[in-house]
């Protein structure tokens, strides 16, 4: 089983800071990872496919990288609706398996 | 548009067993394959089950496996997840999210549509 771990637990930052969040797979994941957003009281939303592609609808402010097993979600400069939790979310073929991560929550000051 | 809309969720008393439909719109839904995600009060996003287009493969977490099953009726667009032996700790908000697919057969597309989730309570 693939244990994906995120980091840092809490960020806490104002309008137009940038945001660094960090995911890190316990194996090899390629490039098999997805971001999600969700806010109080939603469901997620896909943001990042593939490790760095942005879904349909997302802002350019959002970007995604890496491969194996280091991965980044950058928000280059947060907005006041960026505040949330953000997951990491990787698929494995050997054995067939979906994984989530445990979360970064993303304060706005 | 493209929606999912969750139910039969509630409150049951545990060993109890509880069945949750997703039914889908504004896509082809016998196409996709589909996941159910759950939600503990104020835990993060469990991955449970995902089952193919046709319903020819399907693959569960640990948590629930023997316990929960995960099925489809393609005629209906309608994706379902029978939870039997409920137990507290599956009190959650259960999501049902399509699984993403695209031209390139070697990416990975995400869970890219999301219902808006339905509450268990087992107690």
């Amino acid at each position: 089983e693939i244990v994906l771990t995120q980091s840092p637990a809490t960020l806490s930052l104002s309008p137009g800071e940038r945001a660094t969040l960090s995911c890190r797979a316990s194996q090899s994941v390629s490039t098999y990872l997805a971001w999600y957003q969700q806010r109080p009281g939603q469901a997620p939303r896909l943001l990042i496919y593939d490790a760095s592609n942005r879904a349909t609808g997302i802002p350019a402010r959002f970007s995604g990288s890496g491969s194996e097993t280091d991965f980044t979600l950058t928000i280059s400069s947060l907005e006041p609706e960026d505040l949330g939790v953000y997951y990491c979310q990787q698929r494995s073929n050997w054995p067939t398996s979906w994984s989530f991560g445990q979360g970064t929550k993303v304060e706005i000051k | 548009q493209v929606q999912l809309v969750e139910s039969g969720g509630g409150v049951v008393q545990p060993g109890q067993s509880l069945r949750l439909s997703c039914t889908a719109s504004g896509f082809t839904f016998s196409s996709e394959g589909f996941h159910w995600v759950r939600q503990s009060p104020g835990k993060g996003l469990e991955w449970l089950a995902h089952i193919s287009y046709d319903g020819s493969n399907t693959y569960y977490a640990d948590s629930v496996k023997g316990r929960f099953t995960i099925s489809r009726d393609n005629s209906k667009n309608t994706l379902f997840l029978q939870m039997n032996s409920l137990r507290s700790e599956d009190t959650a908000v259960y999501y049902c999210a399509k699984e993403g697919s695209g031209s390139a057969w070697d990416f990975y597309y995400g869970m890219d549509v999301w219902g808006q989730g339905t509450k268990v309570t087992v107690s």
